[in-house]
């Protein structure tokens, strides 16, 4: 199956830009999604299609996708912001979705 | 705005069974394949059943294939997942989930517990 590989954990001062990596072999071939989560609540669409955003999400909120990597940016981060974010895509070969393990983010 | 209502959750012993419902709001419901999604406790989010917007195509994980079985019945705008056989494992609370077209999740329940334990 394919592997999507996210750090476990991302700390950010207030104001400052966190970017959370989503690793995979040759993703940047393939469409990728990101949820927020916060706790005690069902996930948030915020980027798909690598880079777009839904209506309603920040433009804070950005995404890019190149090679092995997938970036979600959360620029000028808020406390609000705190939550685990997953990646997402569609394993066309398998005809399955895979998820990211979760990134927790923690503003500082 | 569309809502998705999940129910059928409960308590169950190893081996028995469960089905999961999940209810759409509005008059789109046919257009949109569906997903469920899972999460144990504490964990991340798993990828379980997908189902067409004519019920014809489905897949789903390893993990639950020969198990569970995912249908869907538009004239009453409904999702199900049939769960039988079901294990400790399968411990999780259980989202559905509408799938916009483009394989992202646009709108998503407040899920149905599920807890198999004797």
């Amino acid at each position: 199956s394919y592997v999507l590989t996210q750090p476990p954990s991302v700390s950010v001062a207030p104001g400052q830009t966190a970017r959370i990596t989503c690793g995979g072999d040759n993703i940047g071939s393939r469409s990728v999604h990101w949820y927020q989560q916060k706790t005690g609540q069902a996930p948030v669409l915020v980027v798909y299609d690598d880079k777009d955003r839904p209506s309603g999400i920040p433009e804070r909120f950005s995404g890019s996708n190149s090679g092995n990597t997938a970036t979600l940016a959360i620029s000028r981060v808020e406390v609000v912001d705190e939550a685990d974010y997953y990646c997402q895509l569609w394993d066309t070969s398998r005809d399955h979705v895979a998820f990211g393990g979760g990134t927790k983010l923690t503003v500082l | 705005e569309v809502k998705l209502v999940e129910s059928g959750g409960g308590l169950i012993q190893p081996g028995g069974s469960l089905r999961l419902s999940c209810v759409a709001s509005g008059d789109t419901f046919g257009r949109y394949w569906m997903h469920w999604v899972r999460q144990a406790p504490g964990k991340g989010l798993v990828w379980v059943s997908r189902i067409s917007t004519d019920g014809s195509d489905t897949s789903y994980a390893d993990s639950v294939k020969g198990r569970f079985t995912i249908s869907r019945d538009n004239a009453k705008n409904t999702v199900y997942l049939q769960m039988n056989s079901l294990r400790a494992d399968d411990t999780a609370l259980y989202y559905c989930a509408r799938d916009q077209i483009n394989d992202s999740f646009d709108v998503w329940g407040q899920g149905t517990m599920v807890t198999v334990s004797s």
